[in-house]
């Protein structure tokens, strides 16, 4: 199906584990995005991309991992979970165009116990 | 750094009421985007404007760049707009994303 998807949806870990999220695009945007979502913050970006093989931090980088070897996918690795990496993560797609529409995935609730 | 304020941050309102939304920005901008999140659910883009005014169905939005302000309208409200109404800027310089409003909190009791 078009569109962009992430998984896992739902993800229940502990402290010091790895966890991966993915998330994949079907319309071969140029621009990838991770933003978290906690009450009191709204959205805060975690890491962008701008094409394959280039990414960037954005504000709140600390404690993640991105890559992005394929245009359509851009992983999110958490590489020791923390509790306050508990969250909703929120990938999302735009094209080449620097004011484009945004597009987001559903959202992964991660809760670190 | 831009500065996003939106107001209300929380509304609620009877079915059939017009409603206000109000985003503010500190800084120029290249494009302006309403997001629309239902409780437990994704985000969608309802609209991306530069200029002036778009409309779709009943929904309105505005934008005066000049005092950098943003208004979304929603007419003839239904139980099924409560939701969580998300004002985000781009500035357009780069390759990062967006900053976002804190979101405004909208009910529409029947």
């Amino acid at each position: 199906d078009a569109g962009i998807t992430q998984s896992p949806r739902y993800k229940i870990t502990e402290t010091g584990r790895q966890v991966t999220l993915m998330c994949h695009q079907t319309w071969s945007h140029s621009y990838m995005f991770w933003y978290r979502q906690d009450l009191g913050h709204g959205l805060r970006l975690i890491y962008y991309s701008a094409a394959a093989d280039i990414t960037d931090k954005g504000e709140v980088p600390d404690g993640y991992v991105v890559s992005r070897s394929k245009t359509e996918n851009f992983p999110l690795t958490l590489e020791s979970a923390t509790r306050s990496q508990t969250s909703v993560y929120f990938c999302a797609s735009r094209g080449t165009h620097l004011a484009g529409e945004l597009f987001f995935g559903e959202g992964s609730r991660l809760t670190v116990l | 750094k831009n500065e996003v304020e939106q107001s209300p941050q929380n509304l609620t309102a009877q079915e059939g009421e017009f409603i206000t939304i109000n985003c503010s920005y500190s800084v120029g901008i290249s494009a302006l985007h309403w997001l629309q999140q239902h409780p437990g659910g994704g985000i969608v883009s309802l609209f991306m404007l530069s200029s002036g005014k778009k409309k779709h169905g009943r929904l309105i939005a505005t934008i005066n760049i000049q005092e950098k302000h943003s208004s979304l309208h929603i007419t003839a409200s239904h139980p099924r707009d409560s939701a969580v109404y998300i004002c985000a800027v781009s500035e357009g310089g780069g390759a990062d994303g967006l900053t976002f409003g804190k979101g405004t909190h909208l009910i529409i009791q029947p």
